[in-house]
């Protein structure tokens, strides 16, 4: 597609369930991002695909939350056991190359945790 | 680990002037730094970048300045217009010589406010 898409745009659960994120990337985009943005904050790094593997899960707050992308296009994030405070907007970017910079971000899926 | 600061938090300016936005970084090592223009409901847009292998970056009405020594940078708008109100995040990394990068450590973003 011609952006990065992120679905679902909005998404309400209730606290202890479980929760997936979907990220479309650019075609041909090789590395993936996912970055985690709270209200009145900047993103905050979560984790990096090139290709099929993560290059860097280190800012993954814990084992509650887990990315995946099988086949090096999409990914999905999932966040088990989801508490309160995991409400945020998660944000998906592609970027092409390896370790390029220089990102394309989608609009974000706004998770709300009650 | 890197930490970036962002001043001011709120920015006012009239239609016309000049908008500066100031970031610092504490990791010496870092060598990228992008600026974000994100509109409300919207993702964060790269506006512009500079890389520390040089001081200052013009595109159009935007520039950033890089000072490597004071580990500071700043976002210059000239002639601001009302589509320029928005949140604006500076950010810092590490890119590899070889390939691959860190990932981005933005600052918590300026509210640009262009006053008509």
């Amino acid at each position: 597609g011609a952006g990065v898409s992120q679905t679902p745009s909005n998404k309400v659960t209730e606290k202890g369930k479980y929760v997936e994120l979907r990220c479309d990337p650019i075609s041909g985009h090789t590395a993936l991002y996912w970055y985690r943005q709270s209200l009145g904050q900047g993103p905050e790094f979560l984790i990096y695909f090139q290709g099929t593997g993560a290059a860097d899960d280190s800012g993954l707050p814990n084992d509650r939350f887990f990315a995946v992308r099988p086949e090096g296009s999409v990914s999905t994030l999932k966040i088990q056991r989801t508490e309160r405070g995991d409400s945020a907007v998660y944000l998906c970017a592609s970027s092409f190359g390896s370790g390029a910079n220089v990102l394309t971000f989608g609009a974000g899926s706004r998770l709300t945790v009650l | 680990g890197e930490n970036v600061e962002q001043h001011p938090s709120t920015l006012s300016v009239q239609e016309g002037d000049s908008a500066v936005i100031k970031c610092t970084y504490s990791d010496s090592a870092s060598n990228y730094f992008p600026w974000y223009k994100q509109e409300l409901g919207k993702g964060p847009q790269l506006i512009i970048d500079i890389r520390s292998n040089v001081g200052e970056k013009k595109d159009q009405r935007i520039a950033v300045t890089l000072n490597k020594t004071a580990k500071h940078f700043s976002l210059h708008i000239t002639e601001t217009q009302p589509e320029d109100s928005a949140v604006y995040f500076c950010a810092a990394s590490l890119e590899y010589s070889g390939g691959g990068a860190d990932g981005l450590t933005f600052g918590k973003g300026t509210h640009l406010i262009i006053q008509p």
